[in-house]
């Protein structure tokens, strides 16, 4: 069985500042893919950040990038400069390139303080 | 471009009765679409895989007779909450597998606001 898990219920980070989301996970597949995405109220789901397992380098996205330890099976992200418009519920997803299927993690709330 | 359009946004309905959710591919065909369930502050739970002309599956502990999911063209995937009680009440999300620069990727529909009075 696939695992997600994301032991941060909450964090909390200073404007500009930089703050580091966990995520580990578990499968038995090979070939994977893992994602973070981000909530807002509005609840509609947002691609941050995508990473494809056989790919050693970790991935960026402007102030997003990804620590990927495969052997681990951890992968966090890294928010950088943070903004106000930061704040939301981020989680972590593990998607079979098997199964199509997406798991996510119980989801990190991230506020941003002014 | 991949788009997922999930109708309606809110509902509110009597318990006994059945309500319906569509999520729409509009620029792409989704041969295969994801539902979730969410409550307030929680994870999103995988509910079922619905693929295009053939029966869905389920997650474990997920009924399917009360969750009744079809999936008859490659643009439409439908939700059924059959005889709807309060405990039914929570947001329900769709989501597709998108090709993403030769891989995978995945876009979600907006979400259904469900509340069973």
């Amino acid at each position: 069985a696939q695992t997600v898990t994301q032991s941060q219920p909450e964090m909390s980070v200073q404007e500009a500042e930089t703050v580091t989301l966990s995520c580990t996970y578990d499968t038995s597949e090979s070939d994977y893919y893992l994602f973070w995405y981000k909530q807002p109220p509005s609840r509609q789901m947002i691609l941050v950040i995508r990473q494809e397992a056989y790919k050693q380098q970790n991935a960026t996205e402007n102030r997003f990038s990804v620590n990927f330890q495969k052997a681990a099976k951890s992968f966090s992200l890294k928010i950088s400069d943070s903004q106000l418009g930061d704040a939301a519920m981020y989680f972590c997803a593990l998607g079979s390139s098997n199964t199509g299927k997406l798991i996510f993690g119980q989801g990190t709330t991230l506020q941003v303080k002014p | 471009g991949a788009v997922v359009s999930q109708h309606p946004s809110w509902v509110i309905c009597k318990s006994g009765t059945s309500v319906k959710i569509e999520c729409r591919s509009l620029d792409f065909q989704a041969t295969t679409m994801f539902w979730y369930r969410q409550f307030p502050k929680q994870s999103l739970m995988l509910m079922a895989t619905s693929n295009e002309g053939s029966k869905a599956t389920y997650e474990q502990g997920v009924e399917k007779d009360k969750f009744l999911i079809n999936h008859a063209s490659l643009t439409l995937s439908t939700l059924t909450v059959t005889s709807a009680h309060p405990e039914d009440s929570s947001f329900y999300i769709c989501s597709a597998r998108v090709p993403w620069k030769g891989h995978s990727s995945y876009t979600f529909g907006s979400g259904t606001r469900l509340t069973v009075v």
